[in-house]
């Protein structure tokens, strides 16, 4: 069974903190994907990343996918109380099958 | 209007009853997908369908049946519902992408719960 393991599960904060959010496997993935979901929504794409090696920015927030693409990270600068929710990685086993595997998820909880 | 919508947003039942969860999307997408989600599990994926006569199993797709009745509409059946069964279901559809990763779209999601 491949398994994404993300860490931390839960994490508080104050505004304007940095923080990160690991996703890791021991499984290679074709891609990787984080999402953000909202109380009473559905998860919405934030990034995809597919090159081994890869750092996006988005605004504040910067994702980036390990060289053996087993393992990813989100790195949030200054943190918002507009950031707090729900982030999942999730992966691609085998290029575009559309198949996800999905971690546990980050709660994050920005306090003002 | 949504994409992709769920009905219904909300459902109490009892343990022993059929339930059927709805979904309908009109963003033109090919595939589509019912996954589940509870705390510290993440979500999992119970069935999906590529085209209307496209039906696959999921990781957790016993106890469940799926029904795809047009290309906008995928339904999920829980023929007799059982407490362990109570969770968060989406629905999420993608387009095929031939150079990458499909990006999924989900519904608002469906709580469901079996006393």
């Amino acid at each position: 069974t491949q398994l994404l393991e993300q860490s931390p599960q839960f994490l508080s904060i104050q505004e304007g903190e940095n923080l990160t959010v690991y996703c890791n496997s021991s499984s290679v993935f074709s891609s990787l994907q984080w999402y953000r979901q909202e109380p009473g929504e559905g998860p919405v794409l934030l990034v995809t990343v597919v090159t081994g090696g890869e750092v996006k920015k988005l605004k504040r927030l910067t994702f980036q996918f390990g060289d053996a693409r087993k393992d990813s990270s989100l790195h949030i600068t200054a943190a918002q109380t507009g950031d707090t929710g729900l982030y999942l990685c999730a992966g691609d086993v085998s290029s575009n099958t559309g198949k996800l595997i999905f971690g546990q998820g980050t709660t994050l909880q920005v306090k003002p | 209007d949504a994409d992709v919508t769920q009905t219904p947003r909300n459902r109490i039942t009892k343990t022993g009853k059929r339930i059927m969860l709805e979904c309908s999307q009109t963003k033109g997408h090919d595939r589509m997908y019912w996954y589940r989600q509870d705390p510290g599990l993440g979500l999992r994926l119970i069935y999906y369908s590529f085209d209307v006569k496209d039906i696959n199993k999921g990781e957790i797709s016993d106890g469940y049946s799926v029904s795809r009745q047009a290309q906008a509409k995928f339904s999920l059946s829980l023929e007799s519902a059982i407490p362990n069964q109570t969770a968060l279901y989406f629905c999420a559809t993608s387009a095929h992408d031939r150079g990458g990763t499909d990006t999924q779209y989900f519904g608002p999601g469906t709580r469901l719960t079996v006393l």
